[in-house]
């Protein structure tokens, strides 16, 4: 059974920091790795999807990479805004016949004050 | 705006109360989840459906029953509430954008208090 664990499970920085969101999954099959925001009281929106064949996607300030053999992620930020601040989330998909369920990490609520 | 709708968005229960919930996606989406999200857990999938008519159990289906007759809707039942059914319950619709390849459309969430 596939866990997904994040860390830290809080994170509070100023602005203009880069920081690094960590993301481990026991179950090296993993098909495809998604990190995912949620701002309060809203449902989550996609950032970034990495590939099992994919090291990594960039988006904006935003770098995503994927370390199967490690069973490791990670969510890169550049120059923090307090416009970021916002819960990350990420999820495994299985693939095969997984007909795209996710397994979600718990999160990490991450606060950019001025 | 095309997406993804719950209602209601609030609720409160008394322990043994039953209820919907409601799921609409107007994106002809064929796959369809009910996760619920409880503090420090992260989200867990509860019952997910690959088509109309289909439903399958996921990580969490004890307590609750679904319902696919309509492709658009997706029906989430609670038939005997009990308080460790309260949590944030999200619905989500996706479609297969190449192997293993998911787009993926969440609703902003159901927060259900059952006391």
């Amino acid at each position: 059974k596939q866990e997904v664990t994040q860390i830290p499970a809080a994170l509070s920085v100023p602005e203009g920091e880069n920081l690094v969101l960590n993301c481990s999954f026991t179950d090296s099959a993993i098909y495809n790795l998604q990190w995912f925001r949620q701002d309060p009281g809203k449902g989550l929106t996609s950032l970034l999807l990495i590939q099992s064949s994919q090291r990594e996607q960039t988006s904006g300030r935003l770098n995503a990479s994927l370390d199967k053999s490690s069973g490791r992620s990670t969510l890169y930020i550049a120059a923090s805004q307090p416009g970021d601040s916002a819960t990350y989330l990420c999820a495994g998909n299985a693939g095969g016949t997984s007909y795209g369920k996710l397994t979600f990490g718990q999160g990490t609520i991450l606060t950019v004050h001025p | 705006n095309a997406g993804v709708t719950q209602t209601p968005k609030f609720r409160v229960l008394k322990t043994g109360q039953s209820m919907t919930l409601l799921c609409a996606q107007d994106m002809n989406h064929e796959y369809m989840y009910w996760y619920r999200q409880d503090p420090g857990m992260g989200l867990r999938l509860i019952h997910y459906s690959v088509g109309e008519g289909t439903t399958a159990k996921g990580e969490v289906p004890d307590g609750y029953n679904v319902s696919r007759l309509k492709k658009q809707n997706f029906l989430l039942g609670l038939e005997s509430a009990a308080p460790s059914q309260t949590s944030v319950y999200f619905c989500a619709s996706s479609y297969a954008d190449g192997p293993g390849h998911y787009g993926y459309t969440f609703g902003s969430g159901t927060r259900l208090t059952v006391v």
